[in-house]
């Protein structure tokens, strides 16, 4: 059972346009949900992360909305850059256990 | 400050054969996680532990796979026998502690023939 919803599988923007990436999940013991960045050969890497008491987070270019409601959170990429390319993942985490939980990775691709 | 170091990078091997990953995590963090990411998909969490006792193992195939940490600090996983299914990018990550964000090594690819 796929705990953490992801989409799309895939995405591809122009450079300078806007990169959305939806997740959703049911587990209301979670209480992290942080975003990872995985470039080839290389380990997911954390990017940006928020808790559920927020509604939006923003750093730099990268953005996370949060709907707690909805039991949804989005990643927007302001911006998008080349060096952007690489599959995107959310996770959640389940409170007090610190056990995290990953969608199944979205493939962006920028195009100069 | 040192990263999640991961040993070896790739191994090929045959199936029914018997396969050991190791990994050293940050100095200082006191969980370790074991993750399977297979081709396409997102990292899928095996064995946590907190120092060198077992927090989470529901998802790791005890038939197959077996892992342990020694003196809290070190990790090895290991595959006997191997199968098909199990060729994959397995990704050693680790953590100062509940409450703190997950640090991933670059991973072992494991290609089983």
């Amino acid at each position: 059972q796929q705990q953490v919803k992801q989409s799309p599988q895939s995405l591809i923007v122009q450079k300078g346009g806007i990169s959305i990436i939806n997740c959703a999940y049911e587990n209301t013991a979670f209480d992290y949900f942080p975003w990872y960045q995985q470039f080839p050969g290389k380990g997911p890497a954390l990017l940006i992360a928020i808790r559920p008491d927020v509604s939006e987070k923003k750093e730099g270019r990268f953005t996370i909305s949060f709907n707690k409601s909805a039991k949804q959170f989005s990643l927007h990429i302001m911006d998008s850059q080349p060096g952007d390319s690489a599959t995107n993942f959310c996770a959640a985490r389940v409170g007090g256990g610190n056990q995290f939980y990953f969608g199944t990775g979205t493939s962006l691709t920028v195009i100069p | 400050e040192a990263g999640v170091a991961q040993s070896p990078r790739y191994k090929i091997i045959e199936k029914r054969q018997s396969v050991a990953f190791w990994c050293n995590p940050i100095s200082g963090h006191a969980t370790l996680y074991w993750y399977q990411q297979i081709l396409g998909q997102g990292p899928k969490l095996l064995i946590q532990f907190q120092n060198n006792g077992v927090v989470d193992d529901s998802q790791l195939p005890k038939d197959r796979f077996s892992a342990e940490r020694l003196k809290g600090v070190d990790s090895t996983l290991k595959i006997q026998p191997a199968k098909l299914e199990d060729s994959a990018v397995y990704l050693c990550a680790s953590s100062l502690g509940v409450g703190s964000p997950l640090h991933f090594g670059n991973g072992t690819r494991l290609t089983v023939t």
